[in-house]
C-alpha cells in the first residue's frame, strides 16, 4: 500500500480482556515502531523492530504488553488483561532502514478500555 | 533518557505572521524530527534533520547540534497551519535504538 495502515481504527473492550492491534508497514521498510499517545503521557515509545534483529522492548510499560513481527512485515501488538489506563491511541510507524531515517506514521488505533 | 522540551506550549497568531517553535534536548542524538498533527488527525513527518537547515515550502527547520537546540519556522502563516507541532529526537549519538522521544507539542492556532 501507499502508507502505513493499522486495524482496527477503533477498539472498545472491557477491563481484563485481551486485545490485538495490527500494523501493516510500508512495503520495503525494514524498521517498525509502536508508540502510544494518551492524554496524560503524550506520545511515548513502546517497541522497535529492525530487520531480523531482536526487538527493542525497552518502552513496553508492563509484561502485559507484547509485540511480534512476522516475516519482517506485519506486526501485532497484544495487550493482555487490559486496564483502563491502557486507553490511548496506539500508533505504528515504519522507516526504510531505522536509525536516522524518516518515520511514516499510521492513522492509529484508538483503544478504549471500559 | 533524553529530555525534550518545547516552547511555547500554546501559540495563537494572526494570519501572515512569522512563527517560531523551539525545541531543546539533553543528550546527543542521531536525528531530530518535526511532526505535525491536525486535530483528530494522524501524525505527519515534516522534517528529519541531523545538522544545518532544511526548507519545504513555507516551513524551515534548523538545528544546532552543539547547543542541542532546534527551531521550526513558518513563514506567511495561514489558518490551515493550525495544528500541534511535535519535536522528537531519535537515537543516542553513537548508537542505540531509534525509538523516538517526544516533546509535549506546541498547539498552534492561526486566526484569519
Amino acid at each position: 500500500g501507499a502508507g502505513v495502515s493499522q486495524s482496527p481504527s477503533n477498539k472498545v473492550t472491557e477491563k481484563g480482556k485481551d486485545v490485538e492491534l495490527r500494523c501493516d508497514p510500508i512495503s520495503g521498510h525494514t524498521a517498525l515502531y509502536w508508540y502510544r499517545q494518551s492524554l496524560g503521557q503524550g506520545l511515548e515509545f513502546l517497541i522497535y523492530f529492525q530487520g531480523n534483529s531482536a526487538p527493542d522492548k525497552s518502552g513496553l510499560p508492563s509484561d502485559r504488553f507484547s509485540a511480534e513481527r512476522t516475516g519482517g512485515s506485519v506486526s501485532t501488538l497484544t495487550i493482555q488483561r487490559t486496564q483502563q489506563e491502557d486507553s490511548a491511541v496506539y500508533l505504528c510507524a515504519s522507516s526504510l532502514v531505522g536509525t536516522g531515517t524518516e518515520q511514516f506514521f499510521g492513522p492509529g488505533t484508538r483503544l478504549t478500555v471500559l | 533518557k533524553n529530555e525534550v522540551e518545547q516552547s511555547p506550549q500554546n501559540l495563537t497568531a494572526q494570519e501572515g505572521e512569522f512563527i517560531t517553535i523551539n525545541c531543546s534536548y539533553s543528550v546527543g542524538i542521531s536525528a531530530l524530527h518535526w511532526l505535525q498533527q491536525h486535530p483528530g488527525g494522524g501524525i505527519v513527518s515534516l522534517f528529519m534533520l541531523s545538522s544545518g537547515k532544511k526548507k519545504h515550502g513555507r516551513l524551515i527547520a534548523t538545528i544546532n547540534i552543539q547547543e542541542k537546540h532546534s527551531s521550526l519556522h513558518i513563514t506567511a502563516s495561514h489558518p490551515r497551519d493550525s495544528a500541534v507541532y511535535i519535536c522528537a529526537v531519535g537515537g543516542v549519538a553513537g548508537g542505540g535504538a531509534d525509538g523516538l522521544t517526544f516533546g509535549k507539542g506546541t498547539h498552534l492556532i492561526i486566526q484569519p
